[in-house]
Formats: C-alpha cells, structure tokens, sequence
C-alpha cells in the first residue's frame, strides 16, 4: 500500500510568484485535504477535495485554490506569494463517504519566500 | 468545533507508560477524539480514535471517560522514537473533514 506523497519536499520562491504543490493520494482514498503549518504551530485547514469538488474550506483567501483530478491527486495552488506564506505544506487523504475514516498525512512540502 | 486542552510538554522514561491527557468539555455526540503525532520534520501522524469505548491498536491504547469530557492517550512501553508532538484532536461528521490541531503536547521520551 502506497502512502501519501508530496512533490516538491522543499521550495523557494519569491514574493509576488506563484507556485504549485503536488499530492498523490493513498491508494484507495478518494478525499485529499490541504493544511499549512507556520513554524512551531498545529497543522490549519486550508480546504478539502472530495470526488473533485471542493467540500469545505478554511479561513484562507482565494489566493490559495485547488484541484482534484479523477485519480484523486490533487493540486495546491497559491497566487501572488507572500511572506507569511512560508510554511510546511501538508496533504492527507481518506476515505470519505463511508463514515469517520482518519486521514494520513505526507511529509509535506516546505516552502520558503524570499 | 469542540477545543481540546492538552498540557504543553510532558516527560516520560524508556519502557514505561506514557499516559497523555486530553479534556475535550465540550464535544459533541457526534465528534470522535482523534490522536496524532509528528516527529520533527515529518507529517502528521495516526495513532488512534474512538468515540465513546476505550480502543486498543498496535500503536496505543484510548481511553475515553464515560462522559467524554476527558480521554487519555496510552504508550504502554515508551521508546526513544516516540518522542513527538502529540495532538488531540475532536472531529465530527458534520465538519466537513477539517481537523482543528491545538499546540499539543510535546513528550520527551528520556533514556
């Protein structure tokens, strides 16, 4: 069983860009969630993908947008990168639609601006 | 959104009990309590959840009080590797799947 995994493991970017995160669900799994965690914080929700649709949302400017493919792979998209963006990035995925299923985490992204 | 308190940091001996409170005063009977951890520069781990019975997994054991305004997260044999950062986490059906993290706790397994 293939666990969750995320591309690039390290970024840096400067501000005003624009950047990408990749996620590749865990086999299986149909829900991905995005979540940003600032350097000696807790993980905030930044919004979540369940069979390509947006299914709940944090409190994030739409800046910060998303995808879900067919395959449950999903994309972190953040627009007009700020200083306050540099953080670990996050992805898990679950199984959703079936019950209270846990969601497990990749290692993350980290992303620095400069 | 029920709020988890837990203690900042707690200490622990090799091959003891590591026994890791949690009061959640306010959930729901809907909100399962969840636990996670995450080693320094790794994500976030599963551990355990449940929703009113104890649980029991390779991992640990949880155990929820009878009202469910407490739970305690169980290391029975505490290693090295268990050092973390612990969450508590109340999570409900209705919440769409987002996973309010506190501060955690901070365990420091020592020799």
């Amino acid at each position: 069983e293939t666990g969750v995994t995320q591309s690039p493991t390290h970024l840096i970017k400067t501000r005003g860009q624009q950047v990408t995160l990749r996620c590749s669900s865990q086999s299986g799994h149909n829900t991905v969630s995005w979540y940003q965690q600032a350097l000696g914080q807790g993980p905030q929700f930044i919004f979540q993908y369940y069979r390509e649709e947006e299914n709940g949302r944090g409190n994030f400017p739409p800046r910060f947008s998303g995808l879900q493919f067919p395959n449950y792979s999903s994309e972190l998209n953040v627009n007009a990168l700020e200083l306050d963006d540099s953080a670990l990035y996050l992805c898990a995925s679950s199984l959703g639609g079936v019950g209270n299923q846990p969601q497990h985490f990749g290692d993350g992204t980290r992303l620095s601006i400069l | 959104d029920a709020k988890t308190t837990q203690p900042t940091s707690m200490d622990c001996a090799e091959g003891r009990a590591a026994n890791l409170p949690c009061n959640h005063s306010t959930i729901s009977g809907n909100e399962y309590v969840y636990w996670y951890r995450q080693i320094h520069s790794q994500g976030p781990q599963y551990i355990i959840h449940g929703l009113k019975n104890n649980e029991t997994n390779e991992m640990a054991s949880l155990i929820i009080t009878e009202d469910r305004k407490s739970s305690t997260l169980i290391l029975p044999h505490a290693t090295l590797r268990d050092t973390a950062v612990y969450y508590c986490i109340a999570e409900g059906l209705n919440q769409g799947g987002k996973l309010i993290f506190g501060q955690g706790t901070e365990l420091s397994v020592k020799p």
